[in-house]
């Protein structure tokens, strides 16, 4: 079974709709993290949470919004989506110090129409 | 502002023919610098983590080497199976584990 899970994995939907994308992890890290990727662009952070009760905003955190219920599951939200927020989006996880590397899920592909 | 820049944007190798793939970057206080590899349709698997100038690190056919402003990931004798995206990512003193990301390199091994 895949550590980092991300559901839906393809999602379609029209402009001013709301939006909940669910990540949930096995791997027993603190650290969960969201970002969206476009083509050229490479990955951009959106949001980021170092424990259930420590949220932060990343470098594009406008029009998104975040929940972590629990250690193991950290949620993206679009409260009214747009367009330009068509975009591959992925989950990650880290453990608290260590070696810092990143692990990610696979992905949802969102379309904004 | 932490910045990293990669190149080329894509490259095109021959089975065999062995090449390199460059980061390059600007960052306030190195802590780590990060290659991950990704499949289309998947999420970045990461590869290496680099600390200081003068380390490398070696995994099958891919060795990592950085220097103070640049990293170089080599590929010898590339494989079909290694025709990825390549992204390289920093994380500065204040990064607090947030990681800038290159764009990439997309690479095609031909038979």
């Amino acid at each position: 079974d895949a550590d980092v899970t991300q559901t839906p994995r393809n999602r379609i939907t029209k402009t001013g709709k709301r939006i909940m994308l669910e990540c949930s992890q096995t791997k027993g890290h603190d650290r969960m993290y969201w970002y969206r990727q476009d083509p050229g662009l490479g990955l951009r952070l959106i949001y980021y949470s170092f424990d259930v009760k420590d949220i932060n905003k990343g470098e594009i955190s406008d029009g998104y919004s975040v929940s972590r219920q629990a250690q193991a599951k950290f949620s993206l939200s679009l409260e009214s989506a747009i367009p330009n927020q068509t975009a591959l989006y992925f989950c990650a996880t880290s453990a608290s110090g260590g070696d810092n590397e990143q692990f990610f899920g696979p992905g949802t592909r969102l379309t904004v129409l | 502002e932490d910045q990293v820049t990669q190149s080329p944007e894509a490259l095109r190798l021959q089975e065999g023919e062995s090449s390199s793939l460059n980061c390059s970057y600007t960052v306030s206080g190195l802590r780590g610098l990060f290659w991950y590899r990704q499949d289309p349709g998947k999420g970045p698997e990461f590869l290496f983590t680099l600390y200081s100038a003068g380390e490398e690190k070696e995994k099958e056919r891919l060795k990592a080497t950085l220097t103070k402003k640049e990293s170089f990931l080599h590929i010898t004798a590339p494989k079909p199976e290694d025709s990825a995206t390549y992204l390289c990512a920093v994380q500065g003193a204040g990064g607090y584990n947030k990681l800038i990301f290159g764009a990439g390199t997309r690479l095609a091994v031909h038979p």
